[in-house]
């Protein structure tokens, strides 16, 4: 059966350090892999996409990497703030504009001052 | 003002009895979703709705109706509270022709069922 898996326990790391999160998947071929972002009690919010013809994809302090091979993505945070404790989600989606999202669990990140 | 609105935010509610929970947006998607999300468990689709005349079933879908009263608005329903129903809930929103379907997600209520 398809499978997502993000490291359940939390990461802590010092304010300045760059944070890298791990999203597995097996039984999966995504065209897309997608990261969220969620604070506590609130909704996820979209932060990035990465095509599965792209290695890598950029948007400010954030980076993601996409290894097909491998069956897995990264999600980098450089020069982490305090104001990046949050959770994050991966979510794998296909082509054909299926219209559904299945997400992992997450991984919580604390960044300390 | 958010694009995705949920009300209530908050419920507290004893077993058996009928909640609405209701979702509005102004993206102008067609596509509406609901999840729950429970500590451990992620987040898990319960209906989904890719236009005003189609509703379909979820992971989860049992214990829980939806209605699709408008593009704009797409509510949850559960006939009976049980206590295990007790999670957050949450509305999202996808665009038709986005291959990516990229979701947008709103506030959440927070219900509990004693």
């Amino acid at each position: 059966s398809q499978k997502i898996e993000q490291n359940s326990e939390a990461l802590n790391i010092q304010e300045g350090k760059t944070a890298t999160l791990t999203c597995n998947y097996t039984n999966y071929s995504p065209a897309y892999l997608q990261w969220y972002r969620q604070d506590p009690g609130r909704g996820p919010v979209f932060l990035l996409l990465i095509r599965e013809n792209e290695k890598e994809k950029r948007k400010e302090r954030l980076k993601v990497t996409f290894d097909t091979t491998l069956k897995q993505s990264l999600f980098h945070i450089t020069a982490s703030q305090p104001a990046d404790s949050a959770t994050y989600l991966c979510a794998p989606s296909f082509s054909g504009n299926t219209g559904k999202l299945i997400f992992g669990q997450g991984t919580t990140l604390q960044v300390k001052p | 003002d958010a694009d995705v609105t949920q009300t209530p935010r908050n419920r507290i509610t004893k077993t058996g009895k009928r909640i609405m929970l209701e979702c509005s947006q102004t993206k102008g998607h067609d596509r509406m979703y609901w999840y729950r999300q429970d500590p451990g468990l992620g987040l898990r689709l319960i209906y989904y709705s890719f236009d005003v005349k189609d509703i379909n079933k979820g992971e989860i879908s049992d214990g829980y109706s939806v209605s699709r009263q408008a593009q704009a608005k797409f509510s949850l329903s559960l006939e009976s509270a049980i206590p295990n129903q007790t999670a957050l809930y949450f509305c999202a929103t996808s665009e038709a022709g986005d291959p990516t379907d990229t979701q947008y997600f709103g506030p959440g209520t927070r219900l509990t069922v004693l």
